[in-house]
Formats: C-alpha cells, structure tokens, sequence
C-alpha cells in the first residue's frame, strides 16, 4: 500500500542555519502531497503541499518540490528561526477526498 | 471561523473500562475523520465519514472501537474495552472539498 518515509530526528540546529528535512513516498497513482507542522501545545497545520509533478509548495520561508522521478517532496527552508522549533509530518492523500498517511514525524529543535 | 473542536482535552482510565470522545467539526465541512496517533509515529486513519455515512473504516478495530457521526455534523469515538495499547492521542480533522484537512488539537488518552 501507499506510505511515507521521512528522515529521523530529532534535527537540531542553530538559528539561520539551513534545513532540509527528507521525504520519500510509495504510491501506484499520482498523489498529492503536503507538510503538516505540529507546534508545541498545538494541533496539526498544513505548511504547504503540492499535486502534481514538479510543482512547488511554499509557505513561510519553506519550500518542497514534488519530484516523481526520485519519489520525494523534501521540506527545506534557508534560514531557520527559533519559532520553526516543532514537529514535520510528510503526508500523501492518493486522491482528493481521501484520508491522509502519514510519515513519522521529524522533530526540529532550533536554538538561539 | 472557528476551527475543529475536540473534548476531553485528556482523558485517563483503567484499562478495561469505556471513554468516548467528542469532535465539533468546522461548519459546513462534509468530511470528518478519526485519526489515532502514537507517540513516536504519524497519525493513522481509524474512520473517515462523508456527512453521516462511513467511507472508510479498514482500520478501525471493530471489536472495540465505535464512531458515528448523527446528522452529519458532530462525531463520539467509543472505545470499550480499553486497552494498554491504546494510549494515544486521537484527532478529529474535517475538510469541506477533500483538498485540505483542519485539525483539532487531539484528545490525550493515556490507559493504566
């Protein structure tokens, strides 16, 4: 069936420093595909997502492209800020309408 | 716009007993779901409704999971008898289109 693989954390880093945060699927259609952050105390919200191949997702500073040929949608931002600490979730919906899988989370940690 | 309303915020009980949860979607969202998520893992699909009939419910362990949703707009996730395993935090999300799911912030259950 249809899943999600992203990098293990926790990825700590200082601030402005660079983020790339991996993402890799396995789906038999096209999916669309999306980053959900989860801020400390808070529910999950989409960041950004894109639904077909090569188009770009941004919001925030943060930017992923949806690569068919490699199968991923790595989430990357060029400088990042202590407000950024929080919890990546890479996730596909294999049309519209249906539920969403998910990767495991990666959790960021920025420090000052 | 008020978002997805989840209660009890958290919830513990012995295992073996009965809790019920409650979700309060957006307004005029057709789509609700139930997600249940494990620490340390991205959240997993029990059941998804399209107005007060069920879509998809593959995941939900029917033995001792329970969800309606009457007249299509509030849902109760039922779980009796708890047990260990299901200690977890369980979203409700709902989405008018299909194209993009809000979440609540998750009811905390922790079985002992």
């Amino acid at each position: 069936g249809d899943s999600v693989t992203q990098m293990e954390g926790p990825v700590t880093l200082s601030e402005e420093a660079f983020l790339t945060i991996n993402c890799t699927y396995t789906a038999t259609g096209y999916p669309s595909l999306f980053w959900y952050v989860q801020y400390p105390g808070e529910g999950l919200q989409l960041l950004l997502k894109a639904t077909k191949a090569d188009d770009k997702g941004s919001n925030k500073g943060f930017e992923a492209t949806y690569r068919k040929e490699t199968t991923s949608f790595h989430l990357e931002k060029g400088s990042v800020q202590v407000s950024d600490s929080a919890v990546y979730f890479c996730a596909l919906s294999d049309q519209a309408g249906t539920a969403l899988i998910f990767g495991k989370g990666t959790t960021l940690s920025v420090s000052s | 716009e008020a978002g997805v309303a989840q209660s009890p915020r958290y919830k513990i009980i012995e295992k073996r007993q009965s809790v019920a949860f409650w979700c309060n979607p957006i307004s005029g969202h057709a789509t609700l779901y139930w997600y249940q998520q494990i620490l340390g893992q991205g959240p997993k699909l029990l059941i998804q409704f399209q107005n007060n009939g069920v879509v998809d419910d593959s995941q939900l362990p029917k033995d001792r999971f329970s969800a309606e949703r009457l007249k299509g707009v509030d849902s109760t996730l039922k779980i009796q008898p708890a047990k260990l395993e299901d200690s977890a935090v369980y979203l409700c999300a709902s989405s008018l289109d299909g194209a993009r799911a809000f979440f609540g912030q998750g009811t905390r259950l922790t079985v002992v």
